[in-house]
Formats: structure tokens, C-alpha cells, sequence
């Protein structure tokens, strides 16, 4: 079956530690993305991507990189200059002219 | 003014009742919109897309009122599985070939035996 996949579904990160989140999707989509959710709020765009070897900041890219060097992979780091970065993490993708997004599953990760 | 704008909740209805939820968007320009659940700490999952003309899915009715800048979603007969909350969102840009959606805080729904 076709979908995304996200990993690990918990993490946990000390101060001053970079740590990745993956994402891998077969759903042969081009467009990749990745969302903040914090509790009570609604979905915040961390990055983008229409496709392989490009992306593009979205709201709230500070502290955060990624790459797309596979149309299958869209992985996020979330640096040590990410200051608050306990939350609730969504990847998604969508068709060029699709109904939406299919999401992830999620990495919740925790600051230690 | 938020792009996105949800009656937060929580909308507490019995089971069996009809629950209406509101959003209304800032993009005059905005080309689609839809309907997602998310349950308590799982990722959201499409309900429904919302047609000009008004569409239905069984219980699930969205309407969408474009002078008005409103998308409603009617739940009739409420299961106690209908409980989660319900994100209102809109893709603002021209169709390009690209989906930036632009999703609402999300409406929580309980329903109770």
C-alpha cells in the first residue's frame, strides 16, 4: 500500500543536540511538507518542497533544515538553534493538482 | 486577521444530535478547501473536499459560500466515533500545480452517550 512514512515515532533530544526526522513516502508525489503542531494550535509550515533538490522556508524555518536529494525522501533536522522545539511533527505530500495532503503518521519529540 | 478562522470548541453534542461547524478564510482568491479530521495525537486524515455546489458523504454535508468567504460542515445522526477534532483548510494560491494549504486551529467535537 501506497503512503508515508515517518520515523521514529518518538524521540527525545537533550539541549545543544541535533537530531533527524525521517520521512520517506511511495506515493510518487512531488511535493513534500513539514509541519509544527504545538497543543491547542493548529499546523504551522516549517518546509517545503515541489521537488527534488529544491525547497523552500515556510513560516517558521528558523532552527530547522532539510534536504531532497530523492523524490521518495524529505528529511528534517531540527538544530540545537531551535530554541522551543518540543511539538508534535507532521510530514505530508500531495499530487501537483490533487484533493490535499496525505500526512504522516508523526514524530513527537520531547526536549530533555 | 488569520487566514483560517475555527470556532475552537468544544462542541459537546449527544449521540444522535446534528452538529453544524463554521470557518470562514481571508482569500477571496482561494481555490479549494477541505474538511480533515485529527484524533487526540494522530496525524489529520481528509474527510472530504468542498465542492462550490455544495457536497454530501453519507452524514457529512460541506457547504461552501464563496461571497460570503464560509465553509460549513453538518454532521446529522452523531456517533460517539465522531468525536476528534475537525480542521477547516483552504489552498490560497491560483492553480499553479501546487497545493500550499493553509490549515484552521481545528474544532474539537465531543459526543456523549
Amino acid at each position: 500500500d501506497g503512503g508515508i512514512t515517518q520515523s521514529p515515532k518518538y524521540l527525545f533530544r537533550k539541549e545543544g543536540q541535533n537530531v533527524t526526522l525521517s520521512c520517506e513516502q511511495n506515493l510518487n508525489h512531488d511535493a513534500m511538507y513539514w509541519y509544527r503542531q504545538d497543543p491547542g494550535q493548529g499546523l504551522r509550515l516549517i518546509y517545503y518542497s515541489q521537488i527534488v533538490n529544491d525547497f523552500q522556508k515556510g513560516d517558521i524555518a528558523e532552527g530547522y533544515s532539510v534536504s531532497r536529494e530523492k523524490k521518495e525522501s524529505f528529511p528534517l533536522t531540527v538544530t540545537s538553534a531551535q530554541k522551543n522545539p518540543t511539538a508534535f511533527y507532521l510530514c505530508a505530500s500531495s499530487e501537483p493538482r490533487g484533493s490535499g495532503y496525505t500526512f504522516g503518521s508523526g514524530t513527537r519529540l520531547t526536549v530533555v | 486577521r488569520k487566514e483560517v478562522e475555527q470556532d475552537p470548541g468544544p462542541f459537546n453534542v449527544p449521540e444522535g444530535a446534528t452538529v453544524a461547524f463554521n470557518c470562514t478564510y481571508s482569500n477571496s482568491a482561494s481555490q479549494s478547501f477541505f474538511w480533515y479530521r485529527q484524533d487526540c495525537r494522530k496525524e489529520p486524515k481528509l474527510l472530504m473536499s468542498v465542492y462550490s455546489s455544495g457536497n454530501e458523504d453519507g452524514r457529512f454535508t460541506a457547504q461552501l459560500n464563496r461571497a460570503s468567504q464560509y465553509i460549513s460542515l453538518l454532521i446529522r445522526d452523531s456517533k460517539l466515533s465522531d468525536s476528534a477534532t475537525y480542521l477547516c483548510v483552504v489552498n490560497p494560491r491560483q492553480n499553479t500545480g501546487f497545493q500550499k494549504l493553509v490549515f484552521g486551529t481545528g474544532t474539537r467535537l465531543l459526543v456523549s452517550p
